[in-house]
């Protein structure tokens, strides 16, 4: 069964700090995976994207990781600030006749001062 | 270019009634998926239309449909609302190749009462 897990279900940092959001998947066969940003309330805004011969894009502070023979993704954030607070969707596409889209469950991330 | 627009952005609706929820996708996309996400979760497939027909369903119930217009913009109909209806309401739009990133709304979000 094609499934997406994260790891934490929730995190509350300091401002500032580094975490790192874990993302694992069943998925096959692998087409792509992304890492979305959603604030409360409104649609997911795309991070990051990697293909199977990627293992690292970052944008910013976010850099996101992908081991493709162990099915995980990690996305690291470097010096927290308040506006990161949302929750983090890894999102794994399988590549069939047309886009199949299996969405995590999110990471919700609290980031306090 | 506007992006991927919604509407309404709120809604209360009965429990029985019927609901109709709009999407413009984003300029030059053909592909547009509707998505429940529920309090704290991540974003559910409900279905996907591409030119003009369901491409794809998730596992929703038939009380779930939608229509794509000649223009690409989409409809989400909800029949005979359950209080576990209430949620957001997402709708994403993307175009080939599959790498292409999909662009989310900002959602509508249901209440049922």
């Amino acid at each position: 069964k094609n499934q997406v897990e994260q790891s934490p279900q929730s995190l509350i940092i300091l401002e500032g700090k580094n975490c790192t959001l874990q993302c694992n998947y069943t998925v096959s066969p692998f087409s792509n995976l992304r890492w979305y940003k959603q604030d409360t309330g409104r649609g997911p805004v795309s991070l990051t994207i990697m293909t199977f011969s990627e293992n690292t894009k970052s944008n910013g502070r976010y850099t996101a990781t992908l081991d493709a023979d162990t099915k995980q993704s990690s996305l690291h954030i470097t010096a927290s600030q308040l506006s990161d607070s949302a929750s983090y969707i890894c999102v794994v596409t399988t590549k069939t006749s047309y886009d199949k889209v299996i969405f995590g469950p999110g990471t919700s991330l609290s980031v306090i001062p | 270019d506007a992006g991927v627009t919604q509407s309404p952005t709120h809604l209360i609706k009965t429990r029985g009634q019927q609901v109709t929820l709009r999407c413009s996708p984003k300029s030059g996309h053909d592909t547009v998926s509707w998505y429940q996400q529920a309090l704290g979760q991540g974003p559910q497939f409900i279905f996907q239309y591409y030119e003009e027909e369901e491409r794809q369903r998730g596992n929703f119930p038939d009380r779930f449909s939608g229509h794509q217009f000649p223009n690409y913009s989409s409809e989400l109909n909800v029949n005979a609302l359950l209080l576990g209806d209430s949620a957001l309401y997402l709708c994403a739009s993307s175009r080939p190749p599959e790498s292409a990133e999909a662009f989310f709304g900002q959602g509508t979000r249901l209440t049922v009462v």
